[in-house]
């Protein structure tokens, strides 16, 4: 068990609809990263938020959005899904944000 | 930009024996972090092992080490003894010291065979 846990585990939606994944960090990490994982690719990073504050984006789309909270646990938004946005999102805790990262074991969403 | 190159999408190993998964990387950065992160067929990303690109010492974790070659920019990993439990995906991953992403490999897909 890394400590972060996402949730929900598993997320079947239509095309269209909105959804949200949540994300608590291990106790004591400032730092949250998403990342996608699809079938036919690696691991894409999403964005990155230190201690509440977005730190870093990287390819994600403008359909989808993230915070995080004072509590520092973390939301990742998702909306007019398409059939594409089928993956693995995972979350990953660290404690500076320059360290190693401890994943969450991910949501599965799969859009239909 | 950094980029991180895994040549060998596939390989296979013996159990019991010992398998070097390769990895390299291109950077301007003089510091940073490397990792190497398991992925079974659970999906659970698991860290491997971490190496501190200031160190000149190799990592190393139980079975598991790390030939680092810093100015080949060059990552391996070395599993010992391979075991069952050893087949998964492994990932090798870059941390550049200002924090921001890891950038991670393509993988490559490790088969441990009884």
């Amino acid at each position: 068990d890394s400590g972060v846990t996402q949730t929900p585990k598993h997320l079947i939606t239509a095309t269209g609809q909105r959804v949200t994944l949540r994300c608590s960090p291990r106790s004591g990490d400032l730092s949250v990263y998403w990342y996608q994982q699809s079938l036919d690719q690696g691991l894409q990073f999403l964005i990155q938020y230190y201690n509440g504050e977005e730190r870093a984006k990287g390819n994600i789309l403008e359909r989808f959005s993230a915070q995080q909270f004072p509590d520092l646990h973390s939301e990742l938004n998702l909306s007019s899904l398409e059939l594409g946005d089928s993956a693995l999102y995972f979350c990953a805790s660290s404690k500076n944000g320059v360290s190693e990262a401890f994943f969450g074991q991910g949501t599965r969403l799969t859009v239909v | 930009a950094q980029t991180v190159t895994q040549s060998q999408p596939e390989m296979s190993v013996q159990e019991a024996e010992t398998v070097t998964l390769s990895c390299t990387y291109d950077t301007s950065e003089s510091n940073y972090y490397l990792f190497w992160y398991k992925q079974p067929p659970s999906r659970q990303m698991i860290l491997v092992i971490r190496q501190e690109a200031y160190k000149q010492q190799n990592a190393t974790e139980n079975r598991f080490s790390v030939n680092f070659q810093k100015a080949a920019k060059s990552f391996s990993l070395k599993i010992s003894d391979s075991q069952l439990g050893d087949t998964a995906m492994y990932f090798c991953a870059f941390m550049p010291y200002t924090g921001n992403q890891f950038y991670f490999g393509t993988g490559t897909s490790l088969t441990v065979i009884p």
